[in-house]
């Protein structure tokens, strides 16, 4: 059974400070990695996409990807009480399904 | 421009009835999803389209039944609804794929009782 971990949390992060959520998948053979960010009672929202190993960068956040140990992680740099919602993760896998993590929990406190 | 929506966005029915939830892009994607959503389980596949009139299981299809004979309209049936049905259910749409980007719409909060 392909997986896709992430710790469920609440990480709690005080305001402007950096906030660190990880992924770890199962599948060595997994091509696309996603960020989407739920707040509560609403819809997922496409933060993030990474497909090569190393970082990608867009504004306050970055995605790392690293597929030799099969994780990929999204920071979020001076963190805002805004970013405060679930960090759903998600990874295309080897049979072109995508696969969800259960979601990170963040709060960020003033 | 609307992107994608779901109707209705709250729904209580009764044990056994049949209810259909509907989802309408606008964007012309191919690919359209139906997941459900609770609490411990995250997102969970129930079926998905790469076209119309193409259509295919996903990791939880029992009880449900799908039809796509439009682009733009995916509606997901519950043709007899049990109590554990009860959750959220959010539609999606991609452009490039199964396993690329996807939107989601609003969702609908559906209970059974």
């Amino acid at each position: 059974q392909k997986e896709v971990e992430q710790n469920s949390g609440p990480l709690s992060v005080p305001e402007g400070a950096i906030a660190s959520l990880n992924c770890t998948y199962s599948d060595r053979g997994s091509q696309s990695f996603f960020w989407y960010r739920q707040y509560s009672g609403k819809s997922p929202e496409l933060i993030m996409f990474i497909y090569s190993n190393g970082d990608k960068e867009d504004g306050r956040f970055t995605a790392q990807l690293n597929k030799a140990s099969q994780y990929v992680s999204l920071l979020i740099r001076d963190s805002q009480p805004s970013d405060s919602a679930t960090y759903l993760c998600a990874v295309g896998d080897s049979n072109y399904q995508l696969i969800w993590g259960a979601g990170t929990k963040l709060i960020i406190k003033p | 421009d609307a992107g994608i929506t779901q109707s209705p966005r709250y729904k209580i029915t009764e044990t056994g009835r049949q209810v259909t939830l509907m989802c309408h892009q606008t964007w012309s994607h191919s690919y359209m999803f139906w997941y459900r959503q609770d609490l411990g389980h995250g997102l969970r596949l129930i079926y998905y389209s790469a076209a119309a009139d193409i259509t295919d299981k996903g990791e939880v299809p029992d009880g449900y039944v799908v039809s796509r004979s439009k682009t733009e309209n995916f509606p997901l049936t519950l043709e007899s609804a049990t109590r554990s049905q009860t959750s959220v259910y959010f539609c999606a749409s991609s452009e490039q794929g199964t396993y690329n980007e996807q939107f989601f719409g609003p969702g609908t909060r559906l209970t059974v009782l």
